[in-house]
């Protein structure tokens, strides 16, 4: 069974663009977690999907958006970008109520 | 407040000894999950182990084992016959409710296994 996909594996690009990030979750998961690790930090939450809603934000200006389609995948879009976007940003997914998490293997975005 | 806590920063451990990852949590919800995950240099997150608040039993998946004591708030995870292979950086997260909340991580331990 395929695990959680994210694309692209790495992106460049300019301060001031935007960048689209997105995430398949496991079959059957209808919950997608996006979280955003800087160099050397932990993981801050970004946002959270279940069900095609965001249910819940972190403390993240709203150029961070995205949305969840009804196949449950997911797009992570951040608009104008700065420099200090630069980080791996990693989604996750899960069966909804209190079970297991898998995460997919990343995607490290780099702002020049 | 920190609701994950995870004291150690760092820990260096012989190949084939046992290691404890600490792990306290802060929580008045009754019901949550814990979990931990191992984070090599690659970068992905590698889910190791759940344990439900109340699951009887601390859960154990091959060489990991997570020591829960729920009074005490916290939840070790436990590496049975360390490798090599396990040097990464190790975080411990929690969800509170009933599944219908984020899930939040401590800062990490990183942990180096010495030849």
């Amino acid at each position: 069974e395929a695990g959680v996909t994210q694309s692209p594996t790495h992106l460049i690009k300019t301060r001031g663009q935007q960048a689209t990030l997105r995430c398949s979750p496991i079959s059957g998961h209808t919950s997608v977690y996006w979280y955003q690790q800087a160099l050397g930090l932990g993981l801050q939450f970004l946002l959270w999907y279940d069900e095609g809603e965001e249910r819940n934000r972190g403390n993240f200006p709203p150029r961070f958006s995205g949305r969840q389609f009804p196949n449950y995948s997911s797009e992570l879009n951040v608009n104008a970008l700065e420099l200090e976007d630069s980080a791996l940003y990693l989604c996750a997914s899960s069966f909804v109520g209190n079970t297991e998490a898998f995460f997919g293997q990343g995607t490290r975005l780099t702002v020049v | 407040a920190q609701k994950i806590t995870q004291t150690q920063p760092g820990m260096f451990v012989q190949e084939k000894e046992a290691v404890t990852l600490d792990c306290t949590y802060d929580t008045s919800d009754p019901s949550y999950g814990l979990f931990w995950y191992k984070q090599p240099s690659s970068g992905e997150m590698i889910f190791l182990i759940y344990q439900g608040s109340y699951d009887q039993q601390n859960a154990t998946e091959g060489r990991y084992s997570l020591n829960f004591q729920k009074a005490r708030k916290s939840a070790n995870l436990v590496i049975s016959a360390s490798q090599l292979g396990d040097s990464a950086m190790y975080f411990c997260a929690m969800r509170e409710g009933e599944g219908d909340d984020k899930i939040i991580f401590g800062k990490g331990t990183r942990l180096h296994i010495l030849p």
